[in-house]
């Protein structure tokens, strides 16, 4: 069965110490996997698309990195506006998004 | 440019109840979804749509219905409103290509629904 994992469910750092959110994933024929942030009572935002193993984007303090089997987010000496909560989908063959239950990062200043 | 609009922002509906949520895109986006995001769960999947004129079922479509005349509005129906359809509603939608890039989905800011 197609599924997407997400972990830590949420995590708190102090400004400045950087972290990574994982996204695991088992789906028949990766098309996509994608990053989305989400702020309290808006809609997901798009941040970053990877397609193949050992592709990595970067934007700001995030950097997004694949490999056959998960995804790993990292946040480098993030900030206060960093806190958010992140999730991670995959596109597979029959070409709809399964999403992750999010990770809900929390940085304090 | 709007990008993916939602109306109504909240709603709150009593057992039994009828109504229509509006999702209207300024993109010349050929898909279009309808997601639902409760707590624990994830979004999930309710009805999508192709094209104009196109819909197709996702993870958890019963008791909805949707339509998508125009290619740029894409409604969502419900027609008996449950307590279980108490939720979080977010439109989404993307271009039609072969490109990875193509399905980078864009949503809406969604629509807060309590059935009482």
């Amino acid at each position: 069965e197609d599924q997407v994992t997400q972990s830590p469910e949420a995590l708190r750092l102090q400004e400045g110490e950087s972290s990574s959110l994982n996204c695991s994933y088992t789906v028949s024929g990766l098309r996509g996997l994608f990053w989305y942030r989400q702020d309290p009572g808006k809609g997901p935002e798009f941040l970053f698309t990877l397609y193949s193993a050992g592709e990595e984007k970067e934007k700001e303090r995030l950097k997004a990195t694949l490999t056959k089997k998960e995804s790993f987010l990292h946040i480098t000496a993030p900030k206060p506006e960093d806190s958010a909560t992140y999730l991670c989908a995959v596109r597979h063959q029959g070409g709809k998004l399964i999403f992750g239950q999010g990770t809900e990062l929390s940085v304090k200043p | 440019n709007a990008g993916v609009t939602q109306t109504p922002k909240f709603r709150v509906l009593k057992t039994g109840q009828s109504m229509t949520l509006l999702c209207a895109q300024d993109m010349n986006h050929e898909y279009m979804y309808w997601y639902r995001q409760d707590p624990g769960m994830g979004l999930r999947l309710i009805h999508y749509s192709v094209g104009e004129g196109t819909t197709a079922k996702g993870e958890v479509p019963d008791g909805y219905n949707v339509s998508r005349l125009k290619k740029q509005n894409f409604l969502l129906g419900l027609e008996s409103a449950a307590p279980s359809q108490t939720s979080v509603y977010f439109c989404a939608s993307n271009r039609q290509g072969l490109r990875v890039s193509s399905y980078e989905q864009y949503f809406g800011p969604g629509t807060r629904l309590t059935v009482t």
